[in-house]
C-alpha cells in the first residue's frame, strides 16, 4: 500500500498571500496524483490531476507540480473562498490512498 | 454533466449490514472507474474500494473482509455493502468516479450513523 503524507497539517495564511502544500508518497507514483479541496459540509472537489493538470473550472491561481514521490500544491494570492482542507490522492496502484489533509486557515 | 446520487439508510444498528447505492446519470457508467470513500466526523478521507469497467473490484486492506462493491453496468448504478458494523463505521459516505480513478465526479454524501 502506498502511504501518502501531507505537510503541514495546518497552514495559517493571510488573504492575498500564497500557500505551498506538500504531499509525499512512500514509493514512486509517477505523476498519478490528484489534489482535492473540501469545505465544511461539502464533498471533496477535484482541483488538480496528473500532478499538474487543473480540473475544469479551477482558477489559474492553483497549480500543482512534482513527480515520483514528492508533490506540491501552490495557491497564489489566497482568496476567502480558498480557506479549506486540501487532500492529495494517489491513483498509481490499488489500493487508492489519500493523504491526511492540510487545513489552510485564515491568519 | 455526470451526476451521482447516493441512497440508503441514515441509521444502522451495530452488527448489521450497510447497503448503499449510487445512481449515475448524465453519462455512461461503462467508461469510468467508480469508488466509495468515507469520512468519519471531524476526520480525513478514507478510500473504501472501487472498480473499473476493465476489471474486478479492489478494496482497502483494512476493510476487505467486510466490503463488497458491485456494479450494474446496464442500469448505471453501483453499490456498497459493509458488514458487521460498529460505531467506528459512523461516517459520511460518498460515491465518486472518473477516468483512471481520478474523482472528477462525486455525490453529495450520506451520513450513516451506527447506533442501537
Amino acid at each position: 500500500e502506498t502511504v501518502m503524507t501531507q505537510s503541514p497539517a495546518t497552514l495559517s495564511v493571510s488573504p492575498g498571500e500564497g500557500a505551498t502544500l506538500s504531499c509525499r508518497a512512500s514509493q514512486t507514483i509517477r505523476s498519478n496524483l490528484a489534489w482535492y479541496q473540501q469545505k465544511p459540509g461539502q464533498a471533496p472537489r477535484l482541483l488538480i490531476y496528473d500532478a499538474s493538470t487543473r480540473a475544469t473550472t479551477i482558477p489559474a491561481r492553483f497549480s500543482g507540480s512534482g513527480s515520483g514521490a514528492d508533490f506540491t500544491l501552490t495557491i497564489r494570492s489566497l482568496q476567502s473562498d480558498d480557506f479549506a482542507i486540501y487532500y492529495c490522492q494517489q491513483y498509481n496502484s490499488w489500493p487508492l490512498t489519500f493523504g491526511g489533509g492540510t487545513k489552510v486557515a485564515i491568519k | 454533466q455526470v451526476q451521482l446520487q447516493e441512497s440508503g439508510p441514515g441509521l444502522v444498528k451495530p452488527s448489521e449490514t450497510l447497503s448503499l447505492t449510487c445512481t449515475v446519470s448524465g453519462g455512461s457508467i461503462k467508461t469510468n472507474c467508480w469508488s466509495w470513500i468515507r469520512q468519519p466526523p471531524g476526520r480525513g478521507l478514507e478510500w473504501i474500494g472501487g472498480v473499473c469497467s476493465s476489471g474486478s473490484a479492489n478494496y482497502s486492506p483494512s476493510l476487505r473482509s467486510r466490503v463488497t462493491i458491485s456494479v450494474d453496468w446496464s442500469n448505471n448504478y453501483f453499490s456498497l455493502k459493509l458488514t458487521s458494523l460498529t460505531a467506528a463505521d459512523t461516517a459520511i459516505f460518498y460515491c465518486v468516479g472518473g477516468a483512471n480513478n481520478v474523482f472528477h465526479y462525486r455525490g453529495q454524501g450520506v451520513l450513516v450513523t451506527v447506533s442501537s
